[in-house]
């Protein structure tokens, strides 16, 4: 099974700031045949089901605010949030879609400092 | 506007089984991917496994392999998720999502399964 590997835990960070999250994955995501990496980035609203943000690693779901930003390649992946809002208190996770099983990392709670 | 309706919540008691559906709306059902995935209070995402609509095609996590059942009912775009002999552990809110290509996963709501005596 590939392992997906979020950190940190937990991080507060104060409003209008940067917070950035990191995965990794146990082995690539990448998918040859079309230079796609099948990684996906979710936020999660307590009582709420998880929220699709990005997509390939980087492509920014339709609606979503552009201080969310995805990169990285391969294994390793960068969720950030460039100027928090107070709306973006949530968990986020990682989510490999290349093999099965699926997997999720850990998550991310992001909070307010 | 896309939709993933899940149904209620549910009390079983050990050893036996739940269904959980998921009705979809707003998509081209069979061009799609239906996973199921739980979640229990730790707020650990687990996968159970998913469904190709339109191939049939079904992949179980090898942990539920033979407990889990994934069907899908093209008529209604609705598919479905039973899990049987059922112990306290199996207490989480499960989720369906579906893939739309390879853009990422849309969720439903949860549905929230107590598995008790």
């Amino acid at each position: 099974d590939i392992v997906m590997t979020q950190s940190p835990d937990s991080l507060a960070v104060s409003l209008g700031e940067r917070a950035t999250i990191k995965c990794k994955s146990s082995q690539s995501v990448l998918y040859s045949s079309n230079n796609k990496n099948y990684l996906a980035w979710y936020q999660q609203k307590p009582g709420q089901s998880p929220k699709l943000l990005i997509y390939w690693a980087s492509t920014r779901e339709s609606g979503v605010p552009d201080r969310f930003s995805g990169s990285g390649s391969g294994t390793d992946f960068t969720l950030t949030i460039s100027s928090l809002q107070a709306e973006d208190v949530a968990v986020y996770y990682c989510h490999q879609y290349h093999t099965t099983p699926l997997t999720f990392g850990g998550g991310t709670k992001v909070e307010i400092k | 506007q896309l939709r993933l309706v899940q149904s209620g919540p549910e009390v079983k008691k050990p050893g036996t089984s739940v269904k959980v559906s998921c009705k979809t709306s707003g998509f081209t059902f069979s061009n799609s991917a239906v996973q199921w995935v739980r979640q229990t209070r730790g707020q650990r995402l687990e996968w159970l496994g998913w469904i190709v609509v339109g191939s049939g095609k079904i992949t179980y996590a090898q942990k539920f392999q033979g407990r889990v059942n994934i069907t899908r009912d093209m008529s209604t775009s609705t598919a479905y998720m039973e899990l049987s002999s059922l112990r306290s552990e199996d207490t989480a809110v499960y989720f369906c999502a579906a893939f739309l290509g390879s853009t990422g996963a849309h969720w439903g709501q949860g549905t929230q399964v107590t598995v008790s005596s």
